[in-house]
């Protein structure tokens, strides 16, 4: 398997502007995570998937975040609008809790907001 | 909840000394512990895990670590790093009945000289 894959692995835009980030977590896989990482706040929980539903979006910082899964091999984090302190490298996870209990990682995406 | 500390935040030493990582955690209930790494510009990448059982446990690359439950510990070590070591190092944990969302510290950043 490629492992969790994340697009794009760069994105750069201007504050105000909508940004999409798309997420194909490993096949086989139920659930998914996003986590923020950034200087100040270190590695944080955004929201996670189970079969497909929501289930925890307490870690959403603003109504600016939303996320969706659409179907078990792809899940989308949009921010809009973004600002500049959205700034960081958002990662997502996914793993199968019959079989594993840590989560296999992607590459990140880093966003820069301008 | 549990919440993790990572008790330093840069470890610099020199190739073919020996490491340590320390973590400390803090949870109600019982939890499974890992520790991550994250070379630069990479999603992160498993190191070992504890889960029960016995209370050292052996990861990739030589690392290993030990589970000490009255002292709330997790600390990882390895007896002679390398240069390709060099990497940020985090420590994660779950409740086992908290669908495994992670909670990380806030890593430590180890630097090894020639």
């Amino acid at each position: 398997d490629a492992g969790v894959i994340q697009s794009p692995r760069h994105e750069v835009t201007e504050m105000g502007q909508e940004v999409t980030l798309r997420c194909k977590p490993i096949s086989g896989h139920d659930y998914l995570f996003w986590y923020r990482q950034t200087m100040m706040r270190g590695l944080e929980l955004l929201i996670y998937f189970n079969n497909n539903v929501p289930i925890d979006d307490s870690g959403m910082p603003e109504d600016r975040f939303s996320a969706k899964m659409p179907n078990a091999s792809f899940s989308t984090l949009k921010i809009q609008p973004s600002e500049p302190r959205d700034s960081a490298v958002y990662f997502c996870a996914s793993t199968d809790r019959t079989i594993n209990t840590e989560a296999f990682f992607g590459q990140g995406t880093r966003l820069t907001v301008v | 909840a549990q919440s993790v500390t990572q008790l330093d935040s840069q470890v610099p030493v020199f190739e073919e000394a020996p490491v340590e990582l320390r973590c400390n955690y803090s949870s109600s209930v019982s939890v499974y512990l890992f520790w991550y790494v994250q070379y630069p510009n990479q999603g992160l990448q498993l190191l070992l895990k504890y889960l029960s059982g016995s209370t050292l446990v052996k990861g990739i690359n030589g690392f290993e670590a030990e589970f000490n439950k009255s002292q709330t510990s997790f600390h990882l070590r390895k007896p002679s790093v390398h240069i390709s070591d060099t990497a940020e190092y985090f420590c994660a944990v779950t409740s086992v009945s908290n669908d495994y969302k992670l909670s990380f510290g806030a890593g430590t950043t180890v630097t090894v000289r020639a």
